[in-house]
């Protein structure tokens, strides 16, 4: 049984740019969230999406914007990229929502 | 505004020493909480969770944690720590209601052989 996967495992883009990362859930899952974790920092809540609607939300710029399919799958796109946007961009799938099982990540850099 | 606090940034110990490691969250209403693990090179892997009941939870690789409610606290702790245990471990909580979790910033622990 496949756990999460990201893709792709690292990224490198110029300030300006747009970029999709893409996420699979853990089969069962319906639910998904995304997470930038910078160097030296835990994860922060970027937002969940179940039934392909965004369900929460937490405080970043409208730049930051998702998808979610109807296999569950997910893209978080980020445009007009700033430097201060590198780090890595942890996905998370979840069968209820409470619990949380991670992806290994897609690590940004933005030059 | 919700925040997770983990005191010890480094801990070093030798193998067989005990560990504790703090988690302190700023939240007055309902929480889940959540302890993950990422040793080097992996992914995060949930280490253990609490949602109600009793407030000692066994999670795996006997790893426990105490929830306190009148601290604000879910504190990790390992009787006896081994050099596998060397990883960077993050305390998490998400608010009653919410499907959020808020992070600290990790404790990276060594162990030493």
């Amino acid at each position: 049984d496949a756990g999460v996967t990201q893709s792709p495992t690292h990224l490198i883009k110029t300030r300006g740019q747009q970029v999709t990362l893409r996420c699979s859930p853990k089969s069962g899952h319906d639910t998904v969230s995304w997470y930038q974790q910078a160097l030296g920092q835990g994860p922060q809540f970027i937002f969940q999406y179940y039934e392909e609607e965004e369900r929460q939300r937490g405080n970043f710029p409208d730049r930051f914007s998702g998808h979610q399919f109807p296999n569950y799958s997910s893209e978080l796109n980020v445009n007009a990229l700033l430097l201060g946007d590198s780090a890595l961009y942890l996905c998370a799938s979840s069968p209820d929502g409470n619990i949380q099982y991670f992806g290994a990540g897609t690590r940004l850099s933005v030059l | 505004a919700q925040s997770v606090s983990q005191h010890n940034h480094h801990v070093i110990l030798s193998e067989a020493a005990s560990l504790e490691l703090g988690c302190n969250y700023s939240y007055g209403g309902t929480v889940n909480l959540f302890w993950y693990v990422q040793y080097p090179g992996q992914h995060l892997q949930l280490l253990l969770k609490y949602f109600s009941g009793d407030p000692l939870v066994k999670g795996i690789k006997g790893f426990e944690a105490e929830f306190i409610k009148s601290k604000f606290s879910f504190n990790l702790r390992k009787p006896s720590v081994q050099w596998s245990d060397t990883a960077e471990y993050f305390c998490a909580v998400a608010p009653s209601g919410t499907y959020k979790y808020i992070f600290g910033t990790g404790t990276r622990l060594k162990v030493l052989a």
